[in-house]
């Protein structure tokens, strides 16, 4: 069983384009999140949701939209692709222990690379 | 927010010989620190994490010190073996995951 899932492996599109990236996860995780790696590998954080609600929202383009439909999912969907947006996408998930304060170990997908031509 | 320094960017040990990699962070609160190795082509996997309440945690050639006055932690592999050239990520937590650069880590055979 996968844990966290995310599609598609591989996305090849044209500038200019919209696209979607579905996460699953399958823990039990109440936090989901999705992260960008560039070329240079850098792992940046764009959005954070816990148990639906968005907590992070860092200065990322208003052309991506996540959407959390339940705890278990959180969608990631570009308008207008730039070729900017070329990157690696992964989608992870933990548990969030109030009583120890914050945040736990995260569990990432496989990645998502995006390429825009 | 929370700001994480991770050096080197690149580092190259010979096999068997130890590797040390280092991190800072700017927010006094955070109070989770992970490490992550992640091999081309793949996603980042925990290899160890450390809390606040704690000053070192060993995991057989893995090791992680954290000095928390000086809000710096450290990754050391020692009898580092071919298998163990990957990516690492350092980062810290207090409510979201912040991810240090990476260090490039080369083990020659």
């Amino acid at each position: 069983d996968t844990a966290v899932s995310q599609t598609p492996k591989y996305l090849v599109t044209q500038m200019g384009n919209d696209k979607s990236i579905k996460c699953e996860q399958n823990l039990g995780h109440d936090t989901m999140y999705w992260y960008k790696q560039d070329s240079k590998k850098f792992l940046k954080i764009m959005f954070s949701y816990n148990n639906k609600e968005l907590i992070i929202n860092e200065t990322v383009p208003n052309r991506f939209s996540p959407k959390s439909p339940d705890k278990a999912h959180l969608n990631l969907h570009i308008n207008s692709l730039e070729l900017g947006d070329s990157a690696v996408y992964f989608c992870a998930s933990s548990h969030r222990d109030r009583g120890s304060g914050g945040a736990n170990v995260l569990t990432f997908g496989a990645g998502s690379r995006l390429t825009v031509l | 927010g929370e700001n994480v320094e991770q050096h080197p960017s690149t580092l190259s040990v010979q096999e068997g010989d130890s590797a040390v990699i280092k991190c800072t962070y700017s927010d006094s609160a955070s109070n989770y620190f992970p490490w992550y190795k992640q091999e081309l082509g793949k996603r980042p996997q925990l290899i160890i994490d450390i809390r606040s309440n704690v000053g070192e945690k060993k995991d057989q050639r893995i090791a992680v010190t954290l000095n928390k006055t000086a809000k710096h932690f450290s990754l050391h592999i020692t009898e580092t073996q071919p298998e163990d050239s990957a990516v690492y990520f350092c980062a810290a937590s207090k409510n979201d995951m912040r991810f240090g650069a990476g260090t490039r880590l080369t083990v020659k055979p």
